[in-house]
């Protein structure tokens, strides 16, 4: 099975900041990443696609990148309406979800 | 717009089952593939395991903490996805969603989710 490893577990940040989580798989996933959303209460969105392809409708500010093993998600410049939580999947076989990443408020 | 409609959820006792629906609409739910992910509470996402089309043969497939007790199956004619569930413990607690399962998009639609408690 493959693992995937994200940090920080909690990240807290500005109004304004330029954040980045990672994600790591335990074996070669090519770009089959996904980058989801969360908010309590709430199922998650999908945000990012193939690493790098961002979903119809979520801001310019968000972005992927990566292949095999290492992938990064960036929010540029952070919104009030980014403070949630955020999973890496990968589905090159079956699927795994990363541990998720709590973006607060500092 | 897409839409993914669970219910079925409750309370269950230990040992119990439980049988979870997934009403789809607004897309060809005949071709696409579909998942089922869970999220205990406070904690993270879990995919819990996936049927294909059954033009890409309709088979399935599970996660190990699942597997031999959760059974997913789907009915094309009344586009409608399930998951039957035995040997309930409580540790498959959880809010349980559906969601379209694209070997492109990953999962790119989501249910509201249905809640499952398993208590004495």
């Amino acid at each position: 099975d493959i693992q995937m490893t994200q940090s920080p577990s909690t990240l807290s940040a500005s109004v304004g900041d330029r954040v980045t989580i990672t994600c790591r798989a335990s074996q070669s996933i090519s770009s089959w990443l996904a980058w989801y959303q969360q908010k309590p209460g709430k199922a998650p969105k999908l945000l990012i696609y193939k690493a790098s392809t961002l979903e119809s409708g979520v801001p310019s500010r968000f972005s992927g990148s990566g292949s095999g093993t290492e992938f990064t998600l960036t929010i540029s410049s952070l919104q009030p309406d980014d403070f949630a939580t955020y999973y890496c999947q990968q589905y090159n076989d079956y699927s795994t979800f990363g541990q998720g990443t709590k973006l607060d408020i500092k | 717009e897409v839409e993914l409609v669970e219910s079925g959820g409750g309370l269950v006792k230990p040992g119990g089952s439980l049988r979870l629906s997934c009403a789809a609409s607004r897309f060809t739910f005949t071709n696409a593939w579909m998942s089922w992910v869970r999220q205990a509470p406070g904690k993270g996402l879990e995919w819990v395991g996936r049927i294909k089309s059954k033009t890409d043969g309709g088979t399935t497939d599970y996660a190990a903490p699942v597997k031999g007790r959760f059974t997913i199956s789907r009915d094309d004619s009344k586009n409608t996805l399930y998951l039957q569930m035995h040997s309930l413990k409580t540790e498959d607690t959880a809010v349980y969603y559906c969601t379209t399962d694209s070997s492109y998009y990953g999962f790119d639609y989501w249910g509201q989710g249905t809640l499952v408690t398993v208590s004495s």
